[in-house]
């Protein structure tokens, strides 16, 4: 069982290139969500999927497209990117929307 | 506007040495407030949730409290590993379930 799963781990990116980051959960959540954590700063909410088939924008989506690609998959787009994106991403999912986020490990991105 | 405090931003103790973190929140209703322990390069693990004031939760040497406006996150005879970034996070009634984040203490534990 191995929670939740993020790839890749770490990315290097030029301005303007476009990538994907990968999440999976195993433990049967319905709801998932997608952060980002900047120094100083708390995680912030860019999307999350409260079921599969939906989606919706947290506080901070602009820059960010994101698929729920069936009921364990939840996929986050940066089709151009931007220094300012420079983060680390967090996937986080739960049992529904009232209950407890799991996190998973993190992808560091660097945008050049 | 729903705001997270957490004071101090870091706190470095000896091993054996009690403390105790603060969370303080403003939310419109809360509905949870939230701890995790999040490791270098790792991502947030959860500790515990707590719904009312008066409600107290305990795990090893750590106890954390609420009240209706803060939290405590009260750390007894530490050791070197609970050296870590604690992070505090409250949910307020809405449309959804968006916690809101602090910025998390910094503990550094040293034998």
């Amino acid at each position: 069982n191995a929670g939740v799963t993020q790839t890749p781990k770490f990315q290097v990116l030029k301005t303007g290139q476009s990538m994907t980051l990968q999440c999976a959960q195993d433990m049967n959540h319905n709801s998932m969500y997608w952060y980002r954590q900047d120094p100083g700063m708390g995680l912030r909410l860019i999307y999350y999927s409260a079921s599969e088939g939906t989606t919706d924008k947290g506080e901070v989506p602009n820059g960010y497209n994101v698929s729920r690609l069936n009921k364990r998959e939840f996929s986050l787009r940066l089709e151009s990117a931007a220094p300012s994106q420079t983060s680390v991403y967090f996937c986080a999912s739960s049992g529904d929307p009232q209950e407890t986020q799991y996190f998973g490990p993190g992808t560091r991105l660097l945008v050049l | 506007e729903d705001q997270v405090t957490q004071s101090p931003e870091a706190l470095r103790l000896q091993e054996g040495e009690s403390s105790s973190l603060n969370c303080s929140y403003t939310v419109s209703g809360l509905r949870g407030l939230f701890w995790y322990r999040q490791d270098p390069g790792k991502g947030p693990e959860f500790l515990f949730t707590l719904y009312s004031a008066g409600e107290e939760k305990e795990k090893e040497r750590l106890k954390a409290t609420l009240t209706k406006k803060e939290s405590f996150l009260h750390i007894t005879a530490p050791k070197p590993e609970d050296s870590a970034t604690y992070l505090c996070a409250v949910r307020a009634s809405g449309g959804y379930n968006k916690l809101i984040f602090g910025a998390g203490t910094r503990l550094a534990v040293h034998p």
